[in-house]
């Protein structure tokens, strides 16, 4: 139980486009949603609180204009990367909570984004 | 300030040499301490949450446990596939939910 799946695993993309990730909790319902970048090397750094329905909570220093969160489903939340830059190219991870009462967050197997 | 601290950064061991990792925290009402293993390229997989002082888990070779300052993750007789980057993380009661991390000690067993 308690598995969150991303999509796309990779992706290349041309700088000035945009990209969107999908994580998606296969076998629960997950009221928030969490997103994060991790550089190679360093801890996993949190961009945004997602919770269904309403708009995300973003971490300081991360640019709501670019990173666009949408929550739009007890099982889907989605991270687009508006105008993207080689500087935005990093691995991105979601997780997600089981439940208002509980605490332990699930991972996705991460999404890394390269930006030529 | 909330912090989680994890020793060592680096960790190598024979196949069977047992060992423990530390995640030392210095934050504002625990609510819960969490341990993850990350393999390179994927997400942190979920390994075990501890929430008050004297707790114990366990899960085939490891072992966590926590204190009012501390946690440790025990190895016992690792094998080769015990090989990757353990995560520790708190949520404390001023935070709202957010995971606060170490920066993780990567182990590296040898056969």
């Amino acid at each position: 139980g308690a598995v969150v799946s991303q999509h796309p695993s990779w992706v290349i993309c041309k700088s000035g486009t945009s990209v969107k990730i999908e994580c998606r909790s296969l076998d629960f319902q997950a009221t928030t949603m969490f997103w994060y970048r991790q550089f190679p090397k360093q801890s996993l750094m949190l961009m945004a609180t997602s919770n269904e329905g309403s708009k995300a909570t973003y971490e300081q220093g991360v640019e709501k204009d670019k990173f666009l969160i949408n929550h739009a489903s007890l099982t889907l939340s989605t991270l687009t990367v508006t105008s993207a830059h080689p500087e935005d190219s990093s691995f991105y991870i979601c997780s997600a909570r089981t439940g208002a009462s509980q605490e332990t967050q699930y991972f996705g197997p991460g999404t890394r984004l390269l930006v030529l | 300030e909330d912090q989680v601290t994890q020793s060592p950064e680096a960790l190598r061991l024979q196949e069977g040499e047992s060992s423990s990792l530390n995640c030392s925290y210095t934050v504002s009402g625990l609510r819960g301490l969490f341990w993850y293993r990350q393999d390179p390229g994927k997400g942190p997989e979920f390994l075990f949450t501890l929430y008050s002082a004297g707790e114990e888990k366990e899960k085939e070779r490891l072992k966590a446990t926590l204190t009012k300052k501390e946690s440790f993750l025990h190895i016992t007789a690792p094998k080769p596939e015990d090989s990757a980057t353990y995560l520790c993380a708190v949520i404390t009661s001023s935070n709202t939910g957010k995971l606060i991390f170490g920066q993780g000690t990567t182990l590296q067993v040898k056969p």
